[in-house]
């Protein structure tokens, strides 16, 4: 149980242009789903957190008009990067809540390698 | 200074070792402390979870919290080459966001 998945699992796009990210909890309903950005031996940078049928709370730094997030249902939601750059290339991972466990647990996704050329 | 600190690595020890790892932190609010392990590229696995100071095992996996001390300790005992991975502890402050800090990661390879 408690599976979360991501599509696609590694995307290149050209600079400029934007790319969707899906966040999917296969199992269960999250009430909560949060988005993290890992660079190269790095670790995992909270971009933002989102509740079903509310808006996302962004991180400091981070530019909801450039990330945007659309938590639509109770088992998926999406990342958009807006305008791609180079330093947007990065490996994102959701994870997620499953709200009738009432606890604290994330469960992750595999993770989106992001490459923008 | 950062609110969870964890040493990086890389931490190399021969099959069958134990292996400590460890984070520390400054928040007094954290009251709810997770391991997770992740595999080159993917996303992470939890491992061990705990709300309160002492000591839990699973298998040969044992997680400590000493909150007074503000660090908690992951402990592996005979250590695998599978066991070769980047290991992150994580906190929450049980509150309305849910919202965990992660430490760097460090990561381990066991030498077979």
């Amino acid at each position: 149980g408690a599976v979360v998945s991501q599509h696609p699992s590694w995307v290149i796009c050209k600079s400029g242009t934007s790319v969707k990210i899906e966040c999917r909890s296969l199992d269960f309903q999250a009430t909560t789903m949060f988005w993290y950005r890992q660079f190269p031996k790095q670790s995992l940078m909270l971009m933002a957190t989102s509740n079903e049928g509310s808006k996302a709370t962004y991180e400091q730094g981070v530019e909801k008009d450039k990330f945007l997030i659309n938590h639509a249902s109770l088992t998926l939601s999406t990342l958009t990067v807006t305008s791609a750059h180079p330093e947007d290339s990065s490996f994102y991972i959701c994870s997620a809540r499953d709200r009738s466990r009432g606890t604290y647990e994330q469960y992750f996704g595999p993770g989106t390698r992001l490459t923008v050329t | 200074q950062k609110e969870v600190e964890q040493d990086p690595g890389p931490l190399s020890v021969p099959e069958g070792a134990i292996v400590s790892l460890n984070c520390t932190y400054s928040n007094s609010a954290f009251q709810y402390f997770m391991w997770y392990r992740q595999y080159s590229r993917k996303g992470p696995e939890l491992l061990m979870y705990t709300y309160s100071s002492g000591n839990k095992e699973d298998g040969r996996f044992t997680a400590q919290v000493d909150k007074s001390s503000k660090y908690i300790s992951l402990f592996i005992r005979d250590s695998q080459p599978s066991d070769s991975a980047t290991y992150l502890c994580a906190m929450n402050v049980i509150s309305g966001t849910y919202k965990y800090i992660f430490g760097t990661g460090t990561r381990l390879k066991v030498l077979a």
